[in-house]
């Protein structure tokens, strides 16, 4: 049982260039959500999704982009990487259908943009 | 605006010694609760929520409406307990969003 899946585990980007992290769940989870983890900081939301084909901006949304096409999957886009997007990035689901037993989380993506 | 404050980023006590993680939040509705902990080199996972009452690896944490509180106890720290703990508040609504707190790295000192 994988639980929630993301990758890379690391990336090192240039300034300028884009890239996609992928994050796959397999415990039909409706829920899905995008976190970003600064130093010294909690957990911001990026953006989320409550099924496929839905998603929404959470606190912290610019310079990034999501799709949900399926139940499975939700990749974050970034374009035009940008210092300040040097993060931990995580990934996690929830089952969105009553009973709520709490997040399961991705192992997180450590980016830094140079 | 939906804030959740952990005024403590690190907070150390030796073995056997009793341990709170302060957690206060700042919400106009009733908000859900939660705990998230992070072991060293392992996934954020949950820890407990208000609303089940329980008491998980020793800890409990309350409620407290009236002080906007809801801090972490345990009355015998063990050096495994040695983590990151996040505090996170659930609005009202059917996303199922959570506000973190920047968090408490606690260190048990044998």
């Amino acid at each position: 049982n994988a639980g929630v899946t993301q990758t890379p585990k690391f990336r090192i980007l240039k300034i300028g260039q884009s890239m996609t992290l992928q994050c796959t769940q397999d415990m039909n989870h409706n829920y899905m959500y995008w976190y970003r983890q600064d130093p010294g900081m909690g957990l911001k939301l990026i953006y989320y999704s409550v099924g496929a084909g839905i998603t929404d901006k959470g606190e912290v949304p610019n310079g990034y982009n999501v799709s949900r096409s399926t139940t499975e999957d939700f990749p974050l886009r970034l374009e035009l990487a940008a210092p300040s997007q040097t993060s931990v990035y995580f990934c996690a689901s929830s089952s969105g259908t009553g009973g709520w037993k709490g997040y399961t989380f991705g192992s997180g993506t450590r980016l830094t943009v140079v | 605006a939906q804030r959740v404050t952990q005024p403590e980023k690190l907070l150390s006590v030796f073995k056997g010694a009793p341990v709170e993680l302060k957690c206060n939040y700042s919400y106009s509705g009733s908000p859900e609760l939660f705990w998230y902990v992070q072991y060293s080199r392992q996934r954020l996972q949950l820890l407990l929520r208000h609303i089940s009452r329980e008491s998980i690896k020793g800890f409990t944490a309350d409620l407290n409406k009236g002080e906007t509180s809801f801090h972490l106890k345990k009355p015998f720290a063990q050096e495994e307990d040695s983590a990151m703990y996040y505090c996170a508040l659930q609005p009202q609504g059917g996303s199922e969003k959570l506000v973190f707190g920047k968090g408490t790295k606690l260190t048990v000192n044998p």
